[in-house]
């Protein structure tokens, strides 16, 4: 299995502030990585695929680079309601894996 | 909009079986997709376990093969999940999932349940 490293683990930032959360591949996954956020009592929500391509409804604040093996996402301006808990997946084989996530709090 | 909601036991015993319901409404299970399992682990810990496919085929993750099962009913536009021989290592939040099968986002999950916990315990 593909193992995916996440970092940081926790991270803390104000509005208005942007942050980089990383994710690096065991192996090449070529661009095929997804990110997703997390909040209580919400479903959870995908953001961006195959490393950079924005889903439907994600705020242009964010944006996602990389390929091969080391990826990272970046959120400009951060605003209120960005703060939670964030997952990369790497989508490129079976099966799919995750990172071990990094918490984003209001500082 | 798609909508998936998780349902089943909150506690389950050692060696018995976990069963849970995903139901599905917005979109029929049948038409397109691929629809997972995935569950979330004390510490956050995410592994995806498995899915069924729109004709009803399977893939189940290696790691958990022997263990379980991942099954429909299309007339109630539901899917399931069976564990079976639980541990308390099997303790998690459990995820229903949609995912995408074109060729530029396969394996991406792009609509989720909301996630049901599971105990297991005596």
């Amino acid at each position: 299995d593909v193992q995916m490293t996440q970092s940081p683990s926790n991270l803390a930032a104000s509005p208005g502030e942007s942050v980089s959360i990383n994710c690096k591949a065991s192996k090449s996954i070529s661009k095929y990585l997804a990110w997703y956020q997390q909040k209580p009592g919400k479903a959870n929500k995908l953001l961006i695929y195959s490393g950079s391509t924005l889903q439907s409804g994600t705020p242009s604040r964010f944006s996602g680079s990389g390929s091969g093996t080391d990826f990272t996402l970046t959120i400009r301006n951060l605003e209120p309601e960005d703060f939670g808990l964030y997952y990369c997946q790497q989508h490129n084989e079976y099966p799919p894996t995750f990172g071990s996530g990094t918490k984003l709090e209001i500082k | 909009e798609v909508q998936l909601q998780e349902s089943g036991p909150g506690l389950v015993k050692p060696s018995q079986s976990l069963s849970l319901t995903c139901s599905v409404t917005g979109y029929s299970i049948t038409s397109s997709y691929r629809w997972n399992w995935i569950r979330k682990f004390p510490g956050n810990k995410l592994e995806w376990m498995g899915y069924i496919n729109s004709a009803g085929s399977t893939n189940y993750n290696p790691s958990l093969k022997s263990r379980i099962s991942i099954t429909r009913d299309t007339s109630k536009n539901q899917f399931f999940l069976q564990v079976n021989s639980v541990t308390t290592e099997d303790t998690a939040t459990y995820y229903c999932a949609r995912a995408t099968i074109a060729a530029i986002s396969t394996r991406v999950m792009d609509a989720w349940g909301q996630g049901a916990s599971v105990t297991v315990s005596s």
